[in-house]
């Protein structure tokens, strides 16, 4: 069964801790991205990355970090920069940059108090 | 500022009936739109598109018309049925990097 993985589906942290989280596709696909939602609000893209090795920020990257060192994986932290950490987190994937189609798993809640 | 707004937060209809969901974009350099579904605790999933150079496009229930001139699509589901019942998001793409840009998204009940 191809799909894209998050995990934990719920995850607290203590305010001023970094955490990670993991984002894996078997989808074969190039470009993989990160978004937030926040209650009455559309998501925002946080990062995306087209290809292994490389990434670009989003409209909110502030307060976050990413990598892609493999096709498979493009795991997000939150910093504790980051102002409001508290939200549910997206990740998705499309076949390329160049496809609109995005394929979503199915997210990360994550508490911050 | 919003590019891309769905300003009903919530619609109720009976089943049987036609949901009509509705959204607004401001950037006229969109070029291609999508609506997806989500349902509570999971990721949202692609329901249909179009592309801008069309103002229809039929795909079984579903049926997203597009009106360049008001800057306005709409999803239409004929019949509504139990399952339909979920969170729908319009969003909408710029050629140049096939960036997503979100609406903050409809509810959509339907009523036995």
């Amino acid at each position: 069964d191809g799909g894209i993985t998050q995990s934990p589906k719920y995850l607290f942290r203590k305010e001023g801790q970094n955490v990670t989280l993991s984002c894996e596709q078997n989808l074969n696909h190039d470009a993989m991205y990160w978004y937030r939602q926040d209650p009455g609000q559309g998501l925002r893209l946080i990062y995306y990355s087209q290809i292994v090795n490389d990434f670009q920020k989003g409209d909110i990257a502030e307060g976050y970090s990413v990598s892609r060192e493999k096709k498979e994986s493009f795991p997000l932290t939150v910093t504790s920069a980051q102002k409001n950490p508290t939200a549910f987190y997206l990740c998705a994937s499309s076949i390329n940059q160049g496809s609109y189609e995005q394929y979503f798993g199915p997210g990360t809640r994550l508490t911050v108090t | 500022d919003q590019q891309v707004k769905q300003n009903s937060p919530s619609l109720s209809v009976q089943e049987g009936r036609i949901s009509i969901l509705n959204c607004d974009y401001t950037n006229s350099m969109f070029d291609y739109f999508l609506w997806y579904k989500k349902y509570p605790a999971e990721g949202p999933t692609f329901l249909i598109s179009i592309s801008s150079i069309k103002d229809k496009n039929e795909d079984g229930r579903f049926t997203v018309f597009l009106n360049k001139s008001a800057k306005h699509l709409s999803l239409h589901i004929v019949p509504s049925q139990p399952g339909d019942s979920a969170v729908y998001f319009c969003a909408a793409s710029l050629g140049s990097n096939y960036q997503l840009i979100w609406g903050a998204g409809t509810k959509l009940i339907i009523k036995p």
